[in-house]
């Protein structure tokens, strides 16, 4: 059991403030991915954190950065708030058990911008 | 690019009758795919998942075979129930580096008893 947990659940910005929304597992990761689902669409990746290195991006603009600590505890900050970043924000864990590679969800953080 | 295309939904089905939803890729070399399902207000559950060529992953009674000669994922199961209710999604992870999945847009069905 992995337990990924993210908070907040919900959170109402106004456009042009600042985010941070955040992720952690029960058991430590070194590898966590964000990605973004808009409504009615599936997830759009944003950006991956290998030992608190970003190492792998989506077509996501500079103003979503991310943080992976020692704890391999993450966060997603997005700066100038826009409309269209309202979102179900996902962080995802990778599990290298064995000889299989699976990726594990957290419930999500639901960012409305008005 | 890679991408992933599922059919269009609604889906709506009697309870016990037969799914399939459909899943095509297009991918350079070897891609790993998945079916992902997503209950109302929740995340992303992995139901299941296949690595290579003709492989069947299978999960709660759901399967899906890798077809690579028509790169093609589908997602079956024999008989629905209501608590099958929910948004399905199809991804692929590429044979590159980095563990980036790409999604399908998604496929929600709604069974009725």
């Amino acid at each position: 059991e992995t337990g990924v947990t993210q908070s907040p659940t919900h959170l109402i910005k106004t456009r042009g403030q600042q985010v941070t929304l955040r992720c952690s597992s029960q058991s430590g990761h070194n590898t966590v991915s964000w990605y973004q689902q808009a409504l009615g669409q599936g997830p759009q990746f944003i950006f991956q954190y290998y030992r608190e290195e970003e190492n792998g991006r989506g077509n996501f603009p500079p103003r979503f950065s991310g943080l992976q600590f020692p704890n391999y505890s993450s966060e997603l900050n997005v700066n100038a708030l826009e409309l269209d970043d309202s979102a179900l924000y996902l962080c995802a864990i990778i599990d290298r058990g064995g000889s299989t590679y699976e990726q594990y969800f957290g419930p999500g953080t639901r960012l409305t911008v008005t | 690019g890679d991408s992933v295309t599922q059919m269009e939904g609604p889906v709506t089905l009697s309870e016990e009758a037969f799914l399939t939803i459909n899943c095509t890729y297009t991918a350079t070399g070897y891609p790993s795919l998945f079916w992902y399902v997503q209950y109302p207000g929740e995340g992303l559950q992995l139901l299941l998942k296949a690595t290579k060529a003709d492989d069947k992953g299978s999960n709660k009674g759901f399967e899906a075979t890798y077809r690579k000669e028509t790169t093609s994922f589908h997602l079956e199961k024999g008989s629905v129930q209501v608590s099958d209710s929910a948004v399905y999604f199809c991804a692929l992870k590429g044979s590159g580096g980095y563990n980036k999945l790409i999604f399908g847009a998604g496929t929600r069905l709604a069974v009725h008893p």
